[in-house]
């Protein structure tokens, strides 16, 4: 099976701040690649999809870029309710995977 | 709106089984595969099976495959899980998803807590 390798495991960052966010998978996976937002208590929401396109709802400083074994999850300027822990899922056949997880929180 | 509910819930003992159910709202059921995703307390995501829109096709993660069984009754719009022989490390709340056109989870539902303990 392939292994999704995602990192850092925590982040601490300010608010205004440029995060990335990294998912690597064992072998090339194309575009099968999502990212998932979990905010505290609550279930995870779909941020990115095909590696790169945002589902509909989410805000514009998400974005997603890569292809084969390596990914990118970016916020581009952190605001305080995107505190949450964040997850890649490799998607393109089963068994799905998801990354370990990032748990990201404000200074 | 599609709406997901996970029902089934509760404390078993090592050993015992549990039917887990996801009933939908809001689309056309039998046109979408449907998942199923654990959270262990404290821990990350961990997908476990999947079952097709017709229910021709199951694909099961190894960590559960010959203890859990996906299916699905259309007449119902309901997705069910069948575990048996569970463990203490079968602790989790459990969701089901929808599995979206594009392949991607894309709806959730709320979860259902399974506690395995004596």
């Amino acid at each position: 099976d392939i292994q999704m390798t995602q990192s850092p495991s925590s982040l601490s960052v300010s608010v205004g701040d440029r995060v990335t966010i990294t998912c690597r998978a064992s072998q090339a996976i194309s575009n099968y690649l999502a990212w998932y937002q979990q905010k505290p208590g609550k279930v995870p929401q779909v941020l990115i999809y095909s590696a790169s396109t945002l589902e509909s709802g989410v805000p514009s400083r998400f974005s997603g870029s890569g292809s084969g074994t390596d990914f990118t999850l970016t916020v581009s300027s952190l605001q305080p309710e995107d505190v949450a822990t964040y997850y890649c899922l490799f998607y393109k056949n089963a068994p799905y995977i998801f990354g370990q997880g990032t748990k990201l929180e404000i200074k | 709106e599609v709406q997901l509910l996970e029902s089934g819930g509760g404390l078993v003992q090592p050993g015992g089984s549990l039917t887990l159910s996801c009933a939908d709202s809001g689309f056309a059921f039998g046109s979408y595969a449907m998942s199923w995703v654990r959270q262990a307390p404290g821990k990350g995501l961990e997908w476990l099976s999947a079952i097709s829109g017709s229910g021709g096709s199951t694909f099961y993660a190894d960590s559960v495959k010959g203890r859990f069984t996906i299916s699905r009754d259309t007449s119902k719009n309901t997705v069910f899980l069948q575990m048996d022989t569970l463990r203490a490390d079968d602790t989790a709340v459990y969701y089901c998803a929808r599995v979206s056109t594009a392949d991607y989870l894309d709806y959730w539902g709320l979860g259902t807590l399974v506690t395995v303990s004596s």
